[in-house]
């Protein structure tokens, strides 16, 4: 069973846009929700993150939308930009499972100009 | 910026052969993993290590062993390579699982 599900698998905006990446878990015990950013070629690199204290967590265009009841957090960008075109993927860990991190299988975001 | 170098860059490996991966890191992270990208798929954990000379099993550790000598270095090693572990492996260090510097990642191909 897979614990952190990400839709859609791709998704396509036009410069300008909001693109909403979406983010489910099963583990209760998760209490540390980071998303990180793979450009092609490049690195993974962590963008921002949440702990469930919030249900909101904003940092410029980005911010996370938590919501602990129903396991679900979202990804907003707000006015897309082509740059922003990259794979995003979604993290959880526990804290009683050594901190290891799970990731979702990611959502390839192209944004048009 | 923490730097984390990752060699090869590609490699391509016959099936049933030795293959070994190697990551360096310098920023006196204690922390080390090894995790694998299928097309289409998310990054996997394959092994991992909190301090020199130990190593844990991650998700997918079949098929793989890792080493860990020192606090710098952290390899992963296939000893017969199969064609399902074709794939990009990512190495990654931390001081805490709260923000992972990953490596640009081993493009492996088994033929």
């Amino acid at each position: 069973q897979q614990q952190v599900r990400q839709s859609p698998q791709s998704l396509t905006v036009w410069e300008g846009e909001t693109a909403i990446l979406n983010c489910s878990y099963e583990d209760s015990t998760f209490d540390y929700f980071p998303w990180y950013r793979l450009f092609p070629g490049e690195s993974p690199a962590l963008l921002i993150a949440i702990r469930p204290v919030s249900n909101k967590k904003e940092d410029g265009r980005f911010t996370i939308f938590f919501n602990k009841r129903e396991k679900k957090l979202s990804l907003h960008i707000t006015d897309s930009q082509p740059g922003d075109s990259a794979t995003y993927f979604c993290a959880a860990s526990s804290n009683t499972n050594t901190g290891k991190l799970t990731f979702g299988d990611g959502t390839v975001l192209t944004v048009k100009p | 910026e923490a730097a984390v170098t990752q060699s090869p860059r590609s490699k391509v490996a016959v099936t049933g052969g030795k293959v070994t991966l190697s990551c360096h890191q310098t920023n006196n992270h204690d922390y080390m993993y090894w995790y694998r990208q299928d097309t289409g798929h998310g990054l996997r954990l394959i092994h991992y290590s909190y301090v020199a000379d130990s190593t844990e099993k991650g998700d997918i550790p079949d098929g793989y062993k890792a080493s860990r000598p020192s606090q710098e270095n952290f390899s992963l090693i296939l000893e017969l390579a199969s064609l399902s572990q074709t794939a990009v492996y990512f190495c990654a260090s931390a001081l805490s699982n709260e923000r992972l510097f990953f490596g640009h990642g081993t493009k492996l191909s088994v033929l």
